[in-house]
């Protein structure tokens, strides 16, 4: 069966510093990855999905960008935090195609202060 | 892009009772997911249904792709069930799964 895992569960960081957030699936090859934040209480936006290694695709502009090193392996990062990057980002992957079944991560809480 | 509503925005229960919710959209459709976000913010999948209808235990859901909207409906509600409900589509040869807003249960014992 396949899993998903991200890290860290928590993060609390300062204005101004980096972000490196990391997710893995196990269990299948050559997935669709994506990566999703949540504003507190409201639904999920798309800010990034990747169909191959080294393939990336921005769905909003912002201070963050995405990179896949591996096939299994999806990063978050960000040079320097904003307030406003506070929030539940969500790792997600889907089998190679779009109209495929989405699956989701436990989350990344980050709180920049 | 593909727009999303989601109703009722919250919904109060008493255990046992049974609900409804609403999820329209406004195209044609190749996904359409159900989501329960739990306390911990586990995004946990409920329904894969771009169209028919499926039953899991005390869940259901029915898709009516040709007027663009979905139900779910929970019966014999449980405390358990509290929590936010997300409906998610995916416009026909789009790329971006689209969530509702999503409607918050409270489910009293």
């Amino acid at each position: 069966s396949q899993t998903i895992h991200q890290w860290p569960a928590t993060l609390v960081q300062p204005v101004g510093s980096p972000l490196s957030l990391e997710c893995t699936v196990e269990g299948t090859s050559n997935p669709n990855l994506y990566w999703y934040r949540q504003a507190a209480g409201r639904g999920l936006q798309l800010l990034f999905y990747s169909v191959g290694i080294g393939q990336i695709s921005s769905e909003v502009p912002q201070n963050l960008s995405a990179s896949r090193p591996q096939d299994r392996q999806f990063i978050l990062s960000s040079k320097k935090l904003l307030l406003s990057d506070s929030g539940f980002y969500l790792c997600a992957w889907s089998r190679g195609s779009f109209t495929y079944e989405q699956y989701f991560g436990p989350g990344t809480r980050l709180t920049v202060t | 892009g593909i727009q999303v509503e989601q109703s009722p925005p919250d919904l109060i229960l008493q255990e046992g009772a049974n609900s409804t919710l609403r999820c329209n959209f406004s195209d044609s459709v190749n996904n359409l997911q159900w989501f329960h976000q739990n306390p911990w913010g586990q995004l946990i999948n409920l329904f894969y249904i771009p169209s028919g209808t499926k039953q899991n235990g005390r869940l259901s859901a029915t898709t009516v792709a040709t007027e663009r909207y979905s139900l779910l409906y929970i019966s014999s509600s449980q405390t358990t069930d509290s929590g936010v409900y997300f409906c998610a589509a995916l416009k026909a040869a789009g790329n971006k799964l689209t969530f509702g807003g999503g409607t918050r249960v409270l489910v009293k014992p």
